[in-house]
């Protein structure tokens, strides 16, 4: 089946730094791709997501190219902020129905 | 729009002993799952329904977890006899039922077997 692989954390960084958050998957074919974040004590929301090849989902000021030549989605955003600290999970559908495979997910902190 | 509701939020319970968590999903939502997380992994598809019926349950422990969906709404995941490594969060979502389509998720059931 399919499955994804992502950065493990923590991942400590100060306010206004870039951030980058590595995601590579194998797939047959070319599945939808997601990023969810887990904030404190929340549960599970959807970031961003892409459907195909080329794609670049954003929202909240972060961003991820799905880049099938690497079979890649790595989560950026320019300046981060304290609130920005959570728990994120790359994800697509595992390959038979459309339940979703994750990532272990990468804890985030932003110190002030 | 209400989103999906899960209780209760917390349990503990003793190994060898059961349990019961409900999941009522946004209105209209065909698709159901239930995943797993153990603390410090990403969540695990447990099983997924398509209205009433059983799309996919091949990460399903059959011989102690069962689920049902009725009326292909509410659903309730259930676990008999409970074991030490079944302390995680459950968490149920749904989905509208379109292939790559946005799951929503509840907050989670979090279980602990002593």
């Amino acid at each position: 089946g399919n499955s994804v692989t992502q950065m493990e954390g923590p991942v400590t960084l100060s306010e206004e730094a870039f951030l980058t958050i590595n995601c590579t998957y194998t797939a047959t074919g070319y599945p939808s791709l997601f990023w969810y974040v887990q904030y404190p004590g929340e549960g599970l929301q959807l970031l961003l997501k892409a459907t195909k090849a080329d794609d670049k989902g954003s929202n909240k000021g972060f961003e991820a190219t799905y880049r099938k030549e690497t079979t890649s989605f790595h989560l950026e955003k320019g300046s981060v902020q304290v609130s920005d600290s959570a728990v994120y999970f790359c994800a697509l559908p595992g390959g038979g129905a459309d339940g979703l495979t994750f990532g272990k997910g990468t804890h985030l902190i932003i110190q002030p | 729009e209400a989103g999906v509701a899960q209780s209760p939020r917390y349990k503990i319970i003793e190994k060898r002993q059961s349990v019961a968590f409900w999941c009522n999903p946004i209105s209209g939502h065909a698709t159901l799952y239930w995943y797993q997380q153990i603390l410090g992994q990403g969540p695990k598809l447990l099983i997924q329904f398509q209205n009433n019926g059983v799309v996919d349950d091949s990460q399903l422990p059959k011989d102690r977890f069962s689920a049902e969906r009725l009326k292909g709404v509410d659903s309730t995941l259930k676990i008999q006899p409970a074991k030490l490594e079944d302390s995680a969060v459950y968490l149920c979502a749904s989905s509208l039922g379109n292939r790559g389509g946005i799951q929503y998720f509840g907050a989670g059931t979090r279980l602990s077997v002593l």
